[in-house]
């Protein structure tokens, strides 16, 4: 079973609309941690915001948040007043707690979700 | 500035052609990896290392070849390559922890023809 699953492989979103992109995520720990990157055109990885099993509060970075439901194993990336630079891969991924052996530092990736900002 | 520095950025080779891509980290982070990305496959881990000379088999080892000699190398070494080895290479670093962010090379695309 995958262990991260982004089911919109491609999105579109208006110039200044807020889009939520998907993840759900597979884990018996109940210590983990879930991240964003954005991926531009250019290749880089770009880390966008973390969030941790147990932190109380969804976290937010600028523009960018995160719809964390711990009981749906979700955790969907928010970006509210989308700008022509979104246009981007974006990927979900998570780090299992650190008792889950050897690779337990692992990060798992999504497949990735490909964001359009149209003007 | 915190970096992770891969080389080179393209490399296209011919089958069977041993090659090594490099990998640089200036943060003095234990834990560095590999991944390469495919198309529709998001990223895959290759191999990792949680400390010098400790290394062992991601997701994806077959083909691949890894040393940790240093705290801040990790080089990545095809001994023989195959087309189906085309792809695009990341390496990555992070403290240990479950929290910390992982930082991530430019990227070296591999041809392989």
């Amino acid at each position: 079973a995958q262990k991260i699953t982004q089911t919109q492989p491609g999105m579109f979103v208006q110039e200044k609309e807020a889009v939520t992109l998907d993840c759900t995520y597979d884990t018996s720990d109940q210590s983990y941690g879930l991240f964003w990157y954005k991926q531009p055109s250019s290749g880089e990885m770009i880390f966008l915001i973390y969030q941790g099993s147990y932190d109380e509060q969804n976290a937010t970075e600028g523009r960018y948040s995160l719809n964390f439901q711990k009981a749906r194993k979700s955790a969907n990336l928010v970006i509210s007043a989308s700008q022509l630079g979104d246009s981007a891969m974006y990927f979900c991924a998570m780090r299992e707690g650190p008792y889950s052996g050897a690779g337990s530092y692992q990060l798992t990736f999504g497949k990735g979700t490909k964001l359009s900002v149209i003007p | 500035e915190a970096q992770v520095t891969q080389n080179p950025r393209y490399l296209i080779t011919v089958t069977g052609k041993k090659l090594t891509v490099t990998c640089s980290q200036n943060m003095n982070h234990e834990y560095m990896s590999w991944y390469r990305q495919d198309p529709g496959l998001g990223l895959r881990q290759i191999y990792y290392s949680m400390n010098v000379e400790v290394t062992d088999k991601g997701d994806v080892p077959e083909g691949y070849k890894v040393s940790r000699k240093e705290k801040r190398n990790f080089p990545l070494i095809l001994e023989s390559p195959s087309p189906n080895q085309t792809s695009l290479y990341f390496c990555a670093s992070h403290s240990m922890g479950q929290n910390t962010e992982a930082f991530f090379g430019q990227g070296t695309r591999l041809t392989v023809v």
